[in-house]
């Protein structure tokens, strides 16, 4: 069965970035793009980007370009999203989710805090 | 494209049927339409993409239907694991955008 395996919670400092990876299992990798969608606690959902993993390609959402960095690594089915100068507005659980159109299958989450 | 949903909270019995709606600000081209479940502490779950066509797995008291700029979620006789907020979304252009939810409580 499909699944997303993502990287275990995070403490910032404002000002730090993070990286955050999802390991994939269960389908071929490069058939389908990785989202990140990210959501605060209690709040709705915010689409960061895609990547394509057979290429490397990736649509970043105009809000987080020159922040984000999506990468794969395709030796191990793992996705990466790299998230920089954090500011409390980045606190939030962020998933990755396969699909390419709509994500089909979402990870678990990760939580990024960012506090001093 | 910005997503507009109604109502934000829905108060139904089990067993009721609930209409969900979502609005965009322009037309959705190809119908690329999602509905996501999302139950406390979970990730979102897919029910309907292409704005009718159920994913798999989903029961078929979950339909979807509309086109252009009007969607609706009708779950035709509620459950209790049916209690949960439901989120529209755009696919068919970038960047990819999400309604606000609709919150559908146990009354």
């Amino acid at each position: 069965q499909v699944q997303l395996v993502q990287s275990g919670a995070e403490v910032k400092k404002p000002g730090a970035s993070v990286k955050v990876s999802c390991k994939a299992s269960g389908y071929t990798f490069t058939d389908y793009y990785i989202h990140w969608v990210r959501q605060a606690p209690g709040q709705g959902l915010e689409w960061l980007g895609w990547i394509n993993p057979k290429n490397g390609g990736t649509n970043y959402a105009q809000k987080f370009q020159g922040r984000v960095t999506m990468t794969r690594d395709t030796s191990i089915s793992t996705a990466y999203m790299e998230l920089t100068s954090l500011t409390s507005d980045d606190a939030a659980f962020y998933y990755c989710a396969k699909g390419t159109g709509t994500p089909d299958h979402w990870g678990l989450g990760t939580l990024v805090t960012v506090s001093s | 494209i910005v997503m507009t949903q109604s109502p934000g909270t829905l108060s139904l019995s089990p067993g009721e049927r609930a209409t969900l709606s979502c609005r965009a600000s322009q037309s959705v081209s190809s119908n690329y339409l999602a509905w996501y479940q999302q139950r406390p502490g979970l990730a979102p779950r897919l029910l309907i993409y292409g704005a009718s066509i159920r994913a798999t797995g989903i029961p078929d008291r979950f339909s979807g239907s509309g086109s252009g700029t009007d969607f609706t979620l009708t779950i035709s006789r509620l459950e209790p694991d049916d209690f949960a907020v439901y989120y529209c979304q755009q696919y068919g252009r970038s960047p990819l955008t999400f309604g606000g939810g609709t919150k559908v409580e146990i009354k």
